[in-house]
């Protein structure tokens, strides 16, 4: 089936520290959307993108759409220990009921 | 919150045994969707409804089945459950804002499989 490929799998950094991570797809996108889990709990919506070359913020969260529409990455930058979570990148198709698809997640584990 | 709630939260079953997981929203959705979480595999779709009685199948059809007899309950059933189907379950509705791509999650069912 469709795959996206997230990395890194897992990060663990120093609080205030910048963070980075990406998602790539053989596919190509109309819609890339990112999550975070936090531990017991159901994915929340971070940040959506909808158009190729899109840059969009959210607090210290920064999101692109890549200009391929392959790809998307996920920029979180001064990290605190409320960072610490899993996050999901995830891709949609045009035109297919909204079934998303989902990479394998990133773990960030922030140090004090 | 977007208004999705799980139940029953946590489930410990034996092999062969059925099983039916419950998601219920309040926000009046059209589009509902069950995942499974597994370690290394992030979210992976089971089933998803796009209406009442509408149902499609997923990735990960197999062993499940699913109902929709109202807009704001969605059943997931494993008619025989197997120790592969251990795994953290979620549900997800879209739909009602100005665009369908906006899953929003409930909380989960942990089911444990013996």
């Amino acid at each position: 089936g469709q795959q996206l490929n997230q990395s890194p799998q897992s990060m663990f950094i120093q609080e205030g520290e910048d963070v980075s991570m990406n998602c790539t797809s053989s596919s190509i996108f109309n819609t890339w959307l990112w999550y975070k889990q936090d531990p017991g709990e159901g994915p929340v919506l971070l940040i959506a993108l909808y158009k190729a070359g899109e840059l969009t913020s959210n607090g210290r969260l920064t999101a692109q759409f890549g200009i391929t529409r392959k790809d998307s990455f996920l920029n979180i930058s001064a990290s605190i220990p409320s960072d610490v979570g899993i996050y999901f990148c995830a891709g949609r198709f045009s035109g297919n009921t909204g079934k998303l698809i989902f990479g394998q997640g990133t773990t960030l584990q922030v140090k004090p | 919150d977007a208004g999705i709630t799980q139940s029953p939260r946590h489930k410990v079953t034996e092999t062969g045994t059925p099983v039916t997981l419950r998601c219920h929203q309040t926000e009046n959705h059209r589009y509902m969707y069950w995942y499974r979480q597994d370690p290394g595999h992030g979210l992976r779709l089971i089933h998803y409804s796009y209406g009442v009685k509408d149902t499609d199948k997923g990735e990960v059809s197999d062993g499940y089945s699913v109902s929709r007899s109202k807009t704001e309950d969605f059943l997931l059933t494993l008619e025989s459950a197997t120790s592969s189907q251990t795994s953290v379950y979620f549900c997800a509705i879209s739909g009602q804002t100005f665009s369908t791509d906006t899953q929003y999650f409930g909380p989960g069912t942990r089911l444990t499989v013996l």
